[in-house]
């Protein structure tokens, strides 16, 4: 059965300090892993990888994925209290339009 | 405004009662998708729908059913087998094979 896990499962940090988020994967034909931030509501889309190694940045948050470990990390650094959300990781498989997604990672970030 | 619409933002359900959960999207996509979420579950797949008029089950579709009369309107139906129904329930949409897009969500309740 196909699986992503992710940890920790929450994560309580200081305004600007450096969080690493991490998601491990075993999908079928995996084609992608795509990271999502939930707030209160909708999650909003932060990154898409499809290859290894290759690092996705936008501003304070990083991801990188490691096809032959399969995992991928989520990096935030200086963090503020904006920050604070559930951190969805989710995976593709070829062949199906399905996202398989971990159970997210709650990240406080305290003033 | 592109996007996904979600409504009611809150729906109370008695027991025995069918409900219907409406979801909209303007973006053109072929895709679209229904989620539960239940704290510390991660989201989980109930059904979705690649095309007009066809849709496949996801992985806890017993208990819902869904319809896919026009490419723009997904609707799901919570029906009186669903036994555990209160949730938050969140649609998506995607282009094939792209990057899903969440709508702002349903929280379901039980009387």
């Amino acid at each position: 059965e196909d699986k992503v896990v992710q940890s920790p499962l929450s994560l309580v940090v200081h305004e600007g300090d450096t969080v690493t988020l991490n998601c491990s994967y075993e999908v079928t034909n995996f084609r992608s892993l795509l990271w999502y931030k939930q707030e209160k509501k909708a999650p909003t889309f932060l990154f898409m990888l499809t290859s290894s190694g290759i690092e996705k940045k936008s501003g304070r948050l990083s991801s990188i994925l490691d096809k032959k470990e399969l995992f991928s990390i989520l990096n935030i650094t200086a963090t503020q209290t904006g920050d604070s959300a559930i951190y969805l990781c989710a995976s593709s498989e070829g062949g199906s339009e399905k996202l398989v997604f971990g159970k997210g990672t709650k990240l406080t970030v305290n003033p | 405004d592109g996007g996904i619409t979600q409504s009611p933002k809150y729906l109370f359900r008695k027991e025995g009662q069918n409900v219907t959960l409406s979801c909209e999207q303007n973006l053109n996509h072929d895709a679209m998708y229904w989620y539960r979420q239940d704290p510390g579950q991660g989201l989980r797949l109930i059904y979705y729908s690649q095309i007009v008029n066809d849709f496949q089950k996801g992985d806890i579709a017993e208990g819902y059913s869904v319809s896919r009369e026009k490419k723009e309107s997904f609707p799901l139906t919570v029906t009186s087998a669903q036994k555990n129904p209160t949730a938050f329930y969140l649609c998506a949409s995607s282009k094939n094979w792209e990057t899903q897009y969440f709508g702002p969500g349903t929280r379901l309740l039980v009387l």
